[in-house]
């Protein structure tokens, strides 16, 4: 399966301040996805990084808090926005090979705001 | 997407077989059944993904009846590093978007 390397592994922020999270994959992919985990709950999907064009986002996510790139079939950014503490959460980024391929998962990036 | 229903919890002593059982009444025709674990500070790790019948691998078995509303995976012998959360997610192929319950927290004890 793909190496996925997300940066940073973890990062302690400021209110107000954005920070933006890297995917790089060893291989090309045809999809990647940005998901949400909180504290001891379960991922909550974000949105499908769209090579090329603007990501889909789900229901309750925006692109203006969660600024979206994928320039390339290897490579997606996630920017969390004007931080406050409820976004403190583990941020994960997936990909998938091919139809009916499973996903494969990153080990996320741990950000706490102060 | 199928909406999942699976135990919130479970559990096991080493060297036993576990079997977790997940209901998905909703499945659609094309859609697959698929099941990660995931450890503390880890993303989640991809274990078994099958469509009908059985699918067996290295790490477990997929049990998928007839009517595909449910499915069970089996995890031989486990030991306590198998102590982790175990999702089942059904996922429509071609688009492989991925909805995750609350999973079954599996303690496995000495």
């Amino acid at each position: 399966s793909a190496v996925i390397s997300q940066k940073p592994s973890r990062d302690i922020c400021q209110r107000g301040t954005s920070l933006t999270i890297q995917c790089q994959v060893d291989s090309q992919v045809t999809m990647m996805f940005w998901y949400r985990q909180q504290p001891g709950q379960s991922l909550t999907l974000i949105a499908t990084a769209n090579q090329g064009s603007e990501a889909t986002y789900e229901s309750g996510f925006v692109i203006d808090k969660f600024p979206i790139s994928r320039p390339n079939l290897t490579f997606s950014t996630l920017t969390v926005s004007n931080m406050s503490p409820e976004d403190s959460s583990i941020y994960l980024c997936s990909v998938v090979g091919g139809d009916n391929q499973p996903q494969h998962f990153g080990d996320g990036t741990r950000l706490s705001i102060l | 997407l199928a909406k999942t229903t699976q135990p919130i919890s479970m559990d096991s002593y080493e060297g036993q077989e576990v079997n977790i059982t997940c209901s998905h009444n909703n499945i659609a025709t094309n859609d697959y059944i698929t099941w990660y674990q995931q450890f503390p500070s880890q993303g989640p790790r991809f274990i078994i993904q099958g469509y009908k019948t059985k699918v067996t691998n290295e790490v477990a078995s997929l049990f998928i009846p007839a009517d595909r509303k449910s499915s069970t995976l089996s995890l031989p012998r486990v030991s306590l590093s198998d102590t982790a959360v175990y999702y089942c997610l059904t996922f429509s192929g071609g688009y492989n978007k991925l909805i995750f319950g609350a999973g079954t927290r599996l303690a496995v004890h000495p």
